[in-house]
This record gives structure tokens, C-alpha cells and sequence, in this order.
């Protein structure tokens, strides 16, 4: 059974300083592998989908990266902001016919100003 | 992008009686949908997988004639938490897909359920 874990479960940096979150999988047959954000009391906002053929993919201050033969996956934010205080969950497409996603708990992460 | 709802966003109700959450693809069908629960503090829990038509498959430990679910359209799964007790008390997130293995899927608000 696929396991997803993620380090650290909690981080906080000052504002401007970039975040480094890791999440690592025990089984790299995967379709995907997503990295979502959950605010407080919230549902999931997507942040990133990365295809199993891809090594990374990026969208403006974030970077994903993806090393299936390692199983592991990190997310990288630049320069930090308060604004980016959340949880942030990563989850692998497992490779079962219904596309079920196997969550990591999470690494809660506060910027302060 | 694809949108999915939730009705309600949160609800409260008495020990022993019945709540039904509603999830829709709002501008997409939705092949599969997924049910999740979360406890505070806590990672999203898989309870089920719904398919159009067909019966859910349940999680291991995920009590089937407690939380009985529904998936009557392309765009509307219900989950419903029969006789429900204070360990209920959850946030239910549902998800869904266009397809099965592979394809994204598009997450819910949450419904907040707290049995009093």
C-alpha cells in the first residue's frame, strides 16, 4: 500500500526566506503526484500536478520537483510572504483504476512578517 | 478551471438522526467521485469511491451502512451519515474526475458536520 509522508510536520520562517517542503512516497508506481494548500476550517486549493513522465513543474514563486526512482517529491516557494501561512498537503495518484490519492499528513507552515 | 460544490458547508445536528452532503461538478461530469474526512490537525482520510450508476467502494474500516452513498448522475454524488453520534463530528471533503486512473481530480469546500 502506498504510504506518502511529509517533513517537516511544521515549519516557520521569517518573511522573504524561501521554503523548502518534502514529501516522499514508498511506491513509485504513480500517475501523479499533486501538492495541494488547505487553509484553516477550508477545503484544498491545487497548487501543482506533476505527470510521472515530468521532473518538475512550476508556477510563479513555486517549483515542484519529482524524482519517482528516489520517491520523492519537494515543493519550493520563493521568497516567502505571510500570505503563504497554510498547510500544505502532497498527494501521489496511485495506479489503481479509479485514481484514488493517497495523502501525505501535511507540514504546516507559518511565515512571519 | 472545473468547480465542485458542497451543499451544505456546515450543519449541526442531534445525536441518532440523519445528514445528507451533497457533492456537484458544476461544469463538468464527473465519472468518479471520492469522499474524504478529515479530523482537526489531521490529513484527508479516503472513505469511499463513488461511480455513476454503480455501487461505492468502501475503505478498509469505513462502516458501509453508516455512511451510505449515492452517486446518481455525472454531476451529483450525496454521502449520508445514518444515525449519527458526536465521533461523527468531521469535515467531509469530496473530489471529483472526469476519468479514472490518472486524471485530476477537482476538490470541494468541505462541509463541516457537528452532532450535538
Amino acid at each position: 500500500k502506498q504510504e506518502v509522508t511529509q517533513i517537516p510536520a511544521a515549519l516557520s520562517v521569517p518573511e522573504g526566506e524561501n521554503l523548502v517542503l518534502n514529501c516522499s512516497f514508498t511506491d513509485s508506481a504513480i500517475y501523479n503526484l499533486q501538492w495541494f494548500r488547505q487553509d484553516p476550517g477550508k477545503g484544498l486549493t491545487s497548487l501543482l500536478l506533476i505527470q510521472s513522465s515530468q521532473r518538475e513543474q512550476t508556477s510563479g514563486r513555486l517549483n515542484a520537483s519529482l524524482d519517482k526512482s528516489s520517491g520523492r517529491s519537494t515543493l519550493y516557494i520563493a521568497a516567502s510572504q505571510p500570505g503563504d501561512s497554510a498547510t500544505y498537503l502532497c498527494a501521489a495518484h496511485t495506479t489503481d483504476s479509479w485514481g484514488k490519492l493517497q495523502f501525505g499528513a501535511g507540514t504546516q507552515v507559518v511565515v512571519t512578517p | 478551471g472545473a468547480v465542485v460544490s458542497q451543499h451544505p458547508s456546515w450543519v449541526i445536528c442531534k445525536s441518532g438522526t440523519s445528514v445528507k452532503i451533497e457533492c456537484r461538478s458544476l461544469d463538468f461530469q464527473a465519472t468518479t467521485m471520492f469522499w474524504y474526512r478529515q479530523f482537526p490537525k489531521q490529513s484527508l482520510m479516503l472513505m469511499a469511491t463513488s461511480n455513476e450508476g454503480s455501487k461505492a467502494t468502501y475503505e478498509q474500516g469505513v462502516e458501509k451502512d453508516k455512511f451510505l452513498i449515492n452517486h446518481a448522475s455525472l454531476t451529483l454524488s450525496t454521502l449520508t451519515v445514518t444515525s449519527a453520534h458526536p465521533e461523527d463530528s468531521s469535515f467531509y471533503i469530496c473530489s471529483a474526475g472526469e476519468g479514472g486512473g490518472g486524471y485530476e481530480q477537482y476538490f470541494g469546500p468541505g462541509t463541516r458536520l457537528t452532532v450535538t
